[in-house]
């Protein structure tokens, strides 16, 4: 499968805890993207990067958000101090910069936070 | 600021019928258009995009889209629709440069058999 993953897929924690969340892109894509669905609403935009720089953050990511991308592959989404505020479907989605597909995203199927 | 809007939760249609499902933009320069569907549980799909050229698109699964540039509209559109096209449907927008895609609320389509 060469497609984006996302790890894990279901993650529940309580009020407090600090959970962490992985994307691996597919592997020819130099841009990475993090965005957050609540029910009922469109995927918002919450950070990326391309290649290993963060190039902008939503005013959505609070300070208890961070996300990394080391080596410019694979990213990771850490919550600290969760807030039942931050259950939603965490979506991770890559695409190629410069291309003819015009910033295209292809989404991994997302992970799914509860907070209770 | 780009925006989208897609003015309605919900769409029913007949299976058959041909559907639609609006979208309008807001964006400075010129806009990206994006489709993408969404099935139970799963992650978001391509569908299709309007990027320049002629402003009707086909893409996947039978959809086209006009691009409407006078009326900031980007419709979604399907001759035919069928049972299987049932999901929720999201338009994005996203400027020129390094802008990330902003997404619409999405708009869940029922074909009803």
């Amino acid at each position: 499968d060469t497609g984006v993953s996302q790890d894990p897929r279901h993650k529940i924690t309580k009020r407090g805890q600090n959970v962490t969340f992985r994307c691996d892109p597919i592997s020819e894509h130099n841009r990475l993207y993090w965005y957050r669905q609540t029910l009922g609403q469109g995927p918002e935009f919450l950070t990326y990067f391309q290649n290993e720089a963060q190039l902008e953050k939503s005013r959505l990511l609070s300070d208890r958000f961070s996300a990394e991308r080391p080596k410019g592959s694979f990213s990771t989404l850490e919550i600290q101090r969760t807030e039942q505020g931050d259950s939603a479907m965490y979506l991770c989605a890559s695409s190629l910069a410069g291309g003819p597909n015009g910033g295209e995203l292809f989404f991994g199927e997302g992970s799914r936070l509860t907070v209770l | 600021a780009q925006s989208v809007a897609q003015p309605e939760d919900q769409v029913n249609v007949a299976e058959g019928n041909p559907l639609t499902v609006k979208c309008t933009y807001s964006v400075s320069g010129n806009p990206y258009l994006f489709w993408y569907v969404q099935y139970p549980n799963r992650g978001l799909q391509f569908l299709l995009k309007y990027i320049t050229g002629d402003n009707l698109v086909k893409g996947s699964y039978g959809f086209e889209a006009e691009f409407n540039k006078s009326q900031t509209s980007f419709h979604l559109k399907k001759p035919s629709a069928l049972v299987s096209d049932s999901a929720l449907y999201f338009c994005a927008v996203r400027g020129s440069g390094n802008t990330p895609l902003v997404f619409g609320k999405g708009t869940r389509l029922s074909v009803i058999a």
